[in-house]
């Protein structure tokens, strides 16, 4: 089983800065089942990020993700508002075959 | 557009079985999606408790396997999720969610884009 963990557990930022977010797994991955969502209070995830690099219809662009193996990051430019959720970064592929992370909470500085 | 809609008891007596469904719209269950149930204590982060293509072909997270038995009714075009033996750790939001995919293996399957439709979900409580 792979387990994914991410760091750091909350940050907190400022809007128009940038947010670095880390998703580790236990094992090396393909990249191609890599993916990222985005969740607010009392709405469902939203998927921001598919194989880890490509945006989901209707994503702003100042949303992107990148890695590869064992680490993958998804980077937020120029904070707006309403980024700021929780983040999950999820495997859909071979483990178990489905697994998130443990979320990270942006929040606002 | 492909929709999702949960339903099912809000309440379900500790021991006993959780039943749920989604309903979809805006396509076909047929179509070439993996549907699945993802669930959320309150407070907490995200588990996958399984998923299952129109076929019937399920794939459980094997630490609900025991428990989860997960279906398909084309002709509603609707799948469902049981859980027995429940307790208050199950209580939880429980989505449906779906993505396109592909089987690897008997045992495995992958998504070609993750899971890109949600239901709004469902909160069940355990409780006498």
């Amino acid at each position: 089983e792979i387990l994914l963990t991410q760091s750091p557990g909350t940050l907190s930022l400022s809007p128009g800065e940038r947010a670095t977010l880390s998703c580790r797994a236990s094992h090396s991955v393909r990249s191609s089942y890599l993916g990222w969502y985005q969740q607010k209070p009392g709405q469902a995830p939203r998927l921001l990020i598919y194989g880890a690099s490509s945006r989901a219809t209707g994503i702003p662009d100042r949303f992107s993700g990148s890695g590869s193996g064992t680490d993958f990051t998804l980077t937020i430019n120029r904070l707006e508002p309403e980024d700021f959720a929780v983040y999950y970064c999820q495997l859909y592929g071979i483990s178990p075959p489905v697994t998130f992370g443990q979320g990270t909470r942006l929040e606002i500085k | 557009q492909l929709q999702l809609q949960e339903s099912g008891p809000g309440l379900v007596n500790p021991s006993e079985t959780l039943s749920l469904t989604c309903t979809v719209s805006g396509g076909s269950i047929s179509s070439n999606h993996y549907w699945g149930w993802v669930r959320q204590p309150p407070g907490k982060g995200l588990e996958w408790i399984g998923s299952i293509y129109y076929t019937g072909s399920a794939y459980y997270n094997p630490s609900l396997r025991s428990r989860v038995t997960m279906s398909v009714d084309t002709s509603k075009n609707q799948f469902s999720v049981r859980l027995t033996a429940v307790t208050a750790a199950d209580t939880a939001l429980y989505y449906c969610a779906g993505g396109e995919g592909s089987s690897s293996s008997w045992s495995q399957f992958y998504l070609y884009y993750g899971m890109d439709v949600w239901g709004q979900g469902t909160t069940v409580t355990v409780s006498s």
